[in-house]
């Protein structure tokens, strides 16, 4: 069974750090894009990044260029987001998503895991 | 970036009612559409990529068709499960964006 299992959320402060983590099991960690989708509370689904199967590519939404960073460890079979100069708008359920193979459509998800951003 | 309109954004209807969901894109995205299925509290669930290929295990009452711009998911008969949000994503060019969502609630 894939299964999809996010942590490191919590409360941080504006202009705080804050690592998330996602552990794939039950299906070939190292040949699958994934990405990070965000939900803002009571909100829609934005996605936030994505990198590919050897981590040589990866993607980002404009909003967190150069204060996110995306990575993996397929040794671990890991996902990772580094999130740096956090901001309110940030506050949202992080998903981590597997994107099947041949498209971005995302076949799998975790549970989430939130991020909240406040003084 | 490519822009997703859905229409309507929120739809009340009857269980064995038939309901069409509308995806307008702000430009061609080469039938490279998926829909999804959120419902409270839980991670959004793939229905349909491509445009009109069902994600396995998915119920065939829903399809989907369209194609170049204008998409539609379609439910053929309401079921009480089906209740929920729904989504549409293009999946044709970075940055990977998601409609507005549609809220489905029961008449």
């Amino acid at each position: 069974e894939v299964q999809l299992v996010e942590s490191g959320g919590g409360l941080v402060r504006p202009g705080g750090s804050l690592r998330l983590s996602c552990e794939g099991s039950g299906f070939p960690f190292n040949t699958y894009w994934l990405s990070w989708v965000r939900q803002a509370p009571g909100r829609g689904l934005e996605w936030v990044a994505n990198i590919k199967e050897d981590g040589g590519e990866r993607y980002y939404v404009d909003s967190v260029r150069g204060r996110f960073t995306i990575s993996r460890d397929n040794a671990k079979n890991s996902l990772f987001l580094q999130m740096n100069g956090l901001r309110a708008e940030d506050t949202a359920i992080y998903y981590c998503a597997r994107e099947e193979v041949g498209s971005t459509a995302f076949g799998y998800w975790g549970q989430g895991t939130l991020v909240t951003v406040s003084s | 970036d490519i822009q997703l309109t859905q229409s309507p954004s929120f739809l009340s209807a009857s269980v064995g009612d038939r309901v069409t969901v509308t995806c307008r894109a702000s430009q061609g995205i080469n039938n490279f559409l998926a829909w999804y299925q959120q419902k409270p509290g839980k991670a959004p669930k793939l229905l349909i990529y491509a445009a009109f290929t069902l994600q396995s295990g998915v119920p065939s009452r829903f399809s989907g068709s369209g194609s170049g711009t204008e998409f539609a998911l379609t439910i053929s008969s309401l079921q009480p499960e089906d209740f929920a949000t729904y989504y549409c994503q293009q999946h044709s060019s970075d940055p990977i964006t998601f409609g507005q969502g549609t809220r489905l609630e029961i008449k």
